[in-house]
C-alpha cells in the first residue's frame, strides 16, 4: 500500500467547511484513495474513496490531484459529531488484504 | 439491517482463560477480517477469510484462531489469554464487488486480561 502523510491534527469551527489533506506520492497507478475515521471508542467508518475523478457522496467530498499525488477530504459543513480521526489510505484495486491504518489526522471540530 | 454485529462488548479475563469473540454481519459479504487496536495506536489484521472454509493469517495471528463456517458468522478464539492480548478488537466485513474492498466495522469488543 501506498504510504501516506497526514497533518497530526486540525481544528475546524463547526458549520464551516473542513478540508483534510493527504499526501500519497508513492501512489502506485491501481491503487484507490480510501478515507475512514474513527470516531472515539467506535469502530472505524468507511467515508469515500476514488481512483483520479473527484468523488462525492453523502458524507463528503473527495479532490485528487491530476498527478495523484496527494488528495484532500472536504466535510462541507462540520458538525461536533465529526470530531474523530480521519485515516487516508493507499488501497490496491483487486486486493482483499487488510488495509493499512496510519496515525491519521485528529479533527477536532469547535463549537 | 444490522450490518456487523459483534458480542461481547467488554470482558475481562483470567490469565489463561479461554474465550470466543462472535462476530457477525448481515450484508451477505464475502470477505471479514479480525483487526485488534492497543491504545493510541493503529489497527493490526489478526486473521482474514475471503470466504466461508477459508481463513488466512494476518500480521499478529499468535494466540488467536478463528473459523468461518458460514458467510455469516466469523468467531475468533483466544486460547490461554495472556496480558498482551489486552485490546479492542474489531470485526469487519467488504463485498468485494467491483475489485474495491471498503470494509464495514463493527463496534468493537474492549477485553481486559488480568
Amino acid at each position: 500500500d501506498a504510504k501516506t502523510t497526514q497533518p497530526t491534527s486540525m481544528d475546524c469551527a463547526e458549520g464551516r467547511a473542513a478540508n483534510l489533506p493527504c499526501n500519497h506520492s508513492t501512489i502506485s497507478g491501481n491503487e484507490y484513495v480510501y478515507w475512514y475515521r474513527q470516531i472515539h471508542s467506535q469502530g472505524p467508518q468507511y467515508i469515500i474513496h476514488g481512483l483520479k475523478n473527484n468523488e462525492t457522496n453523502e458524507m463528503a467530498s473527495l479532490i485528487i490531484t491530476e498527478d495523484r499525488k496527494s488528495s484532500t477530504l472536504i466535510l462541507p459543513h462540520a458538525t461536533l459529531r465529526d470530531t474523530a480521526v480521519y485515516y487516508c489510505i493507499g488501497h490496491p484495486s483487486g486486493s482483499a488484504r487488510q488495509l493499512t491504518f496510519g496515525s491519521g489526522t485528529q479533527l477536532t471540530v469547535l463549537p | 439491517n444490522a450490518g456487523v454485529t459483534q458480542t461481547p462488548k467488554f470482558r475481562i479475563l483470567k490469565i489463561g482463560q479461554s474465550m470466543t469473540l462472535q462476530c457477525a454481519q448481515d450484508m451477505n459479504h464475502n470477505y471479514m477480517y479480525w483487526y485488534r487496536q492497543d491504545p493510541g495506536m493503529g489497527l493490526k489484521l489478526i486473521y482474514y477469510s475471503v470466504g466461508a472454509g477459508i481463513t488466512d493469517k494476518g500480521e499478529v495471528p499468535n494466540g488467536y484462531n478463528v473459523s468461518r463456517s458460514t458467510t455469516e458468522d466469523f468467531p475468533l478464539r483466544l486460547e490461554l489469554a495472556a496480558p498482551s492480548q489486552t485490546s479492542v478488537y474489531f470485526c469487519a466485513s467488504s463485498s468485494g464487488l467491483g475489485g474495491l474492498y471498503e470494509q464495514y466495522f463493527g463496534p468493537g469488543t474492549r477485553l481486559t486480561v488480568t
